[in-house]
């Protein structure tokens, strides 16, 4: 069964750091695309950040460019999202989700972890 | 960018009912247009992905269509579990854009 763990959520401080993380099992990660994507409250479905499987590929929204750092560790099935600089509209919850490749959908999602920034 | 704009941004409608969610794409997408239904508190579940390719283990009263820039997505018989949020995605191109979403509600 594919599963996805969101961690690293929680409270900062506007301008602080956090690093979320997202555990993969139940496929073979190296081979997949992976991709967050955050939900302001009451808000849609805003996409963030996509790495390639090797990590040769990566792509960030312009809201988040130079801010957010994406990576992932093959060897250890996670994904990362490295958040720096954090503002108020960054709160959010925060999912991290699978696709085969560039072009393909989001077919598997994590639970999310909720991300607040406060002044 | 690529503008993803779908309407209505909520519907209340009865069981039963025929329902239609249209997006609209700013450019012309092909068919890379993926819908999710998202219910409260819960993570998106996919539905349909490149237009009208139904996702294994959704109702088959689900159906997507259209190409280039206009698609629906249709329920062809509303049941009490698919009351939810309803968003398209376009994967043609990053940043990898949703539409505002639509609110199914029940009359």
């Amino acid at each position: 069964e594919v599963q996805l763990v969101e961690s690293g959520g929680g409270l900062v401080k506007r301008g602080g750091s956090l690093r979320l993380s997202c555990a993969a099992s139940g496929f073979t990660f190296s081979t997949y695309s992976m991709t967050w994507v955050r939900q302001a409250p009451g808000k849609g479905l805003d996409w963030v950040s996509s790495i390639s499987s090797s990590s040769t590929y990566i792509y960030y929204a312009d809201s988040v460019k130079g801010r957010f750092t994406i990576s992932r560790d093959n060897a250890k099935n996670s994904l990362y999202l490295q958040m720096n600089s954090l503002r108020d509209e960054d709160t959010a919850v925060y999912y991290c989700a699978r696709l085969y490749s560039s072009a393909s959908p989001l077919d598997y999602w994590g639970q999310g972890t909720l991300v607040t920034v406060s002044s | 960018d690529i503008q993803m704009t779908q309407s209505p941004s909520s519907l209340s409608a009865s069981v039963g009912d025929r329902v239609t969610i249209t997006c609209r794409a700013s450019q012309n997408i092909r068919s890379y247009l993926n819908w999710y239904q998202q219910k409260p508190g819960k993570a998106p579940k996919l539905l349909i992905y490149v237009a009208s390719s139904l996702q294994s283990g959704v109702p088959s009263r689900f159906s997507g269509s259209g190409s280039g820039t206009d698609f629906t997505l249709t329920i062809s018989s509303l049941q009490p579990e698919d009351f939810a949020s309803y968003y398209c995605q376009q994967s043609f191109n990053t940043p990898y854009t949703f539409g505002q979403g639509t609110k199914l509600e029940i009359k």
